[in-house]
C-alpha cells in the first residue's frame, strides 16, 4: 500500500525559533497533500492544502505566515512553524493525495514542544 | 457546510460485548465517509470507507458501518470488541465530493472493560 512518512516524530524546540516537518510520499507521487493539526484530546483541523509548485490553500482562521508550507516536489512537502510559541504545540499529521482525490494516506504524525 | 457530528465523546464496553459508534454529517449530495482509528500518540489509520453503492460496508479488523441516507449517518459497528480495540475512533468525510480532503468528527474514545 501507499506510505507517507513524516520526520521528525517527536521534536522540542524553544520559544522562538522555527522548525520544520517533512512529510514524504514513498511509493507515489502526490500533488496534493494536506496538514492537520491535533490539540489534546481533540480532533483533527485540516490547516492547508499543499499543491506541488503552487502556493498552499489555508483554512479560515489559519496564520499563513506562522505556518509556512512548501511542496516543491511531487513526493515532499513541509510545514515549518515560524517563531515558534508554547501555543504551538500540538500533534501535526499530514496526509498525501493517491490519486486527484480518490484516496488519502496519512503520516504517522509529528509531536511538537514549544519550551 | 458540510459536517460531522460524533454525539459519543467517550464509551465503555465489556470485552466481547457488541459496539456501535454513532456518526451524522451533514453534507447536500452523497457523501464519501470514512472512519479512522487512533491510538494514543499515533498516526490514523483507515478502517472502511463509503464511496456509493452496497450500504453496508467492511473494513479491516472486523469493522463494519451502515450508510443510511434518510438518517444522515454512518453508524460503525463491532459484534465483539477486543481489549485492543481501545482507541479513538474518527467519523470523517471528503469534502466536496473529494476522497483526500477530509473533515474529522470530534471522536469518541473507546474503552474496554476486562
Amino acid at each position: 500500500g501507499a506510505v507517507v512518512s513524516q520526520h521528525p516524530s517527536r521534536v522540542i524546540c524553544k520559544s522562538g525559533t522555527s522548525v520544520k516537518i517533512e512529510c514524504r510520499s514513498l511509493d507515489f507521487q502526490a500533488t496534493t497533500m494536506f496538514w492537520y493539526r491535533q490539540f489534546p484530546k481533540k480532533s483533527l483541523m485540516l490547516m492547508a492544502t499543499s499543491n506541488e509548485g503552487s502556493k498552499a490553500t489555508y483554512e479560515q482562521g489559519v496564520e499563513k505566515d506562522k505556518f509556512l508550507i512548501n511542496h516543491a516536489s511531487l513526493t515532499l512537502s513541509t510545514l515549518t512553524v515560524t517563531s515558534a510559541h508554547p501555543e504551538d504545540s500540538s500533534f501535526y499529521i499530514c496526509s498525501a493525495d493517491l490519486d486527484r482525490g480518490s484516496e488519502a494516506f496519512f503520516g504517522q504524525g509529528t509531536r511538537l514542544t514549544v519550551v | 457546510a458540510q459536517s460531522v457530528t460524533q454525539p459519543d465523546i467517550h464509551i465503555t464496553v465489556s470485552e466481547g460485548a457488541s459496539l456501535e459508534l454513532r456518526c451524522n454529517y451533514s453534507y447536500g449530495a452523497t457523501p464519501y465517509l470514512f472512519w479512522y482509528v487512533q491510538s494514543p500518540g499515533q498516526g490514523l489509520q483507515l478502517l472502511l470507507k463509503y464511496f456509493s453503492g452496497d450500504t453496508l460496508v467492511q473494513g479491516i479488523k472486523g469493522f463494519e458501518a451502515e450508510f443510511k441516507r434518510s438518517q444522515s449517518s454512518f453508524n460503525l459497528r463491532k459484534p465483539s470488541v477486543h481489549w485492543s480495540d481501545a482507541a479513538e475512533y474518527f467519523c470523517a468525510v471528503g469534502l466536496y465530493s473529494s476522497a483526500s480532503k477530509i473533515i474529522f468528527g470530534s471522536g469518541t474514545r473507546l474503552s474496554i472493560r476486562p
